[in-house]
């Protein structure tokens, strides 16, 4: 157990529906990351934030969107879903949210849009 | 645009040899660069870093190189074990922010 948490860990939807995927960071870590891994893809980055506050945006779509809440757990909305969402998201923490820290990884969210 | 470059052929190699992977990048002058081990699904998980002032660093069998010159990194498994079989990446980072952005990943395989 990383001590990073994402619940659900799989996800089987329709396309067009919206999904929430949610994410504890290991305890006393600030920053929050969410990343999207493909077969063809690889690891891509979508957000990060720290305390609270959007820090880097990558290629993140307009249909998602994310929030880090108060007592620090993070929630990824994916909306008007496509079949090329299918993807396991990742979501990450660090205590200052700077690249000298080495990431923590949950297991992750298996999304398949069916 | 800035690209990462990992072997994408999976390389195999038998018990007790040294393992050496390479991660080369291009347009990017990375502050830091991370080596991650990713299991079948799984998570990543983080295994060394490396400064861009560093030539070298060492964590028991693992050994990382970083060559701002030549924009690469050599990541070394000496000894390597059949439980070292697992995705590597690598993953570069610049000082004003904590994200990282990763390369695709080279499969290891050990063979007994």
């Amino acid at each position: 157990d990383s001590g990073v948490t994402q619940t659900p860990k799989h996800l089987i939807t329709a396309t067009g529906q919206r999904v929430t995927l949610r994410c504890s960071p290991r305890s006393g870590d600030l920053s929050v990351y969410w990343y999207q891994q493909s077969l063809d893809q690889g690891l891509q980055f979508l957000i990060q934030y720290y305390n609270g506050e959007e820090r880097a945006k990558g290629n993140i779509l307009e249909r998602f969107s994310a929030q880090q809440f108060p007592d620090l757990h993070s929630e990824l909305n994916l909306s008007s879903l496509e079949l090329g969402d299918s993807a396991l998201y990742f979501c990450a923490s660090s205590v200052l949210g700077q690249s000298w820290e080495g990431y923590t990884f949950g297991s992750g969210t298996r999304l398949t849009v069916v | 645009s800035q690209k990462i470059e990992q072997n994408s052929e999976a390389l195999n190699i038998q018990e007790g040899k040294t393992a050496t992977l390479t991660c080369n990048y291009t347009n990017y002058s990375p502050a830091y660069l991370q080596w991650y081990r990713q299991d079948p699904g799984r998570g990543p998980v983080f295994l060394l870093l490396i400064r861009e002032n560093e030539k070298e660093k060492r964590k028991e069998r693992l050994k990382v190189t970083f060559d701002t010159t030549l924009k690469q990194s050599l990541f070394h498994i000496t000894a390597s074990q059949p439980a070292d079989s697992a995705t590597y990446l690598c993953a570069l980072g610049s000082s004003n922010t904590g994200k990282l952005i990763f390369g695709q990943g080279t499969t290891l395989q050990v063979k007994p």
